[in-house]
């Protein structure tokens, strides 16, 4: 039962482009979603994160945007950049449980 | 960001063989540590959440007995895959809680690849 869903396994946009990464979740108790970014021969680590009291949280170039009714969020990333190039993943959370991830998608930003 | 290590990054055995893989918080204290495995193309799938000083707690479905976890110190946990077979080859991941509440502070190693032959 795959509660969090990435459903593009890559995605490759321009330098300078905006880059959008799309994750849907089926439980609706999750209240708490974050982004991750994995490079190669490490580990995840956090990028941006939203509750679900909100339905937009920015950082810099990076803005997560959640669409409860449509149990939607994507992260946007503008202006992408190579070093950007990553597996990017979605998690999410509900009360009294740890995260529950999605497949991931690989961003390839090209120069 | 804190840093977790994990040892050995990539590890390739025979079947029926134990296999020893280390999660090590490097700059801070984890009272709770927690073991994920990924098949290719799927998610992160969370095993076990490891406390340091009692048992791990082990998610649906995942053999306690066959995934021993031992959480010793405030900044070491192992994990051993005992008699692994073909079908235990993965990418296992640990991440480490700071303890502070907050989801945001749970710090991944790099993962350690399995090939069981």
């Amino acid at each position: 039962d795959q509660q969090v869903k990435q459903n593009s396994p890559s995605l490759s946009v321009q330098e300078g482009r905006i880059s959008i990464l799309n994750c849907d979740y089926t439980n609706s108790m999750f209240d708490y979603f974050l982004w991750y970014k994995k490079y190669p021969a490490e580990g995840p680590t956090f990028l941006i994160s939203i509750s679900s009291i909100k339905d937009k949280n920015e950082d810099g170039r990076f803005t997560v945007f959640l669409n409860k009714s449509a149990k939607h969020l994507s992260l946007h990333i503008v202006p992408s950049q190579p070093g950007d190039s990553a597996v990017y993943f979605c998690a999410a959370s509900r009360p009294g449980s740890r995260l529950t991830f999605g497949e991931g998608t690989q961003l390839t930003v090209n120069p | 960001g804190a840093v977790v290590s994990q040892h050995p990054s990539r590890v390739i055995c025979k079947s029926g063989t134990s296999v020893k893989i280390e999660c090590r918080s490097l700059d801070f204290q984890a009272t709770t540590m927690f073991w994920y495995r990924q098949f290719p193309k799927q998610s992160l799938m969370l095993m076990a959440t490891s406390n340091e000083g009692s048992k791990a707690t082990y998610e649906q479905g995942v053999e306690k007995d066959k995934f021993l976890i031992n959480h010793a110190s405030l900044t070491l946990s192992t994990l051993t895959v005992t008699s692994a077979h073909p079908e235990d080859s993965s990418f296992y991941i640990c991440s480490a809680d700071q303890g502070d509440g907050s989801l945001e502070t749970q710090y991944f190693g790099p993962g350690t690849r399995l090939l069981v032959l």
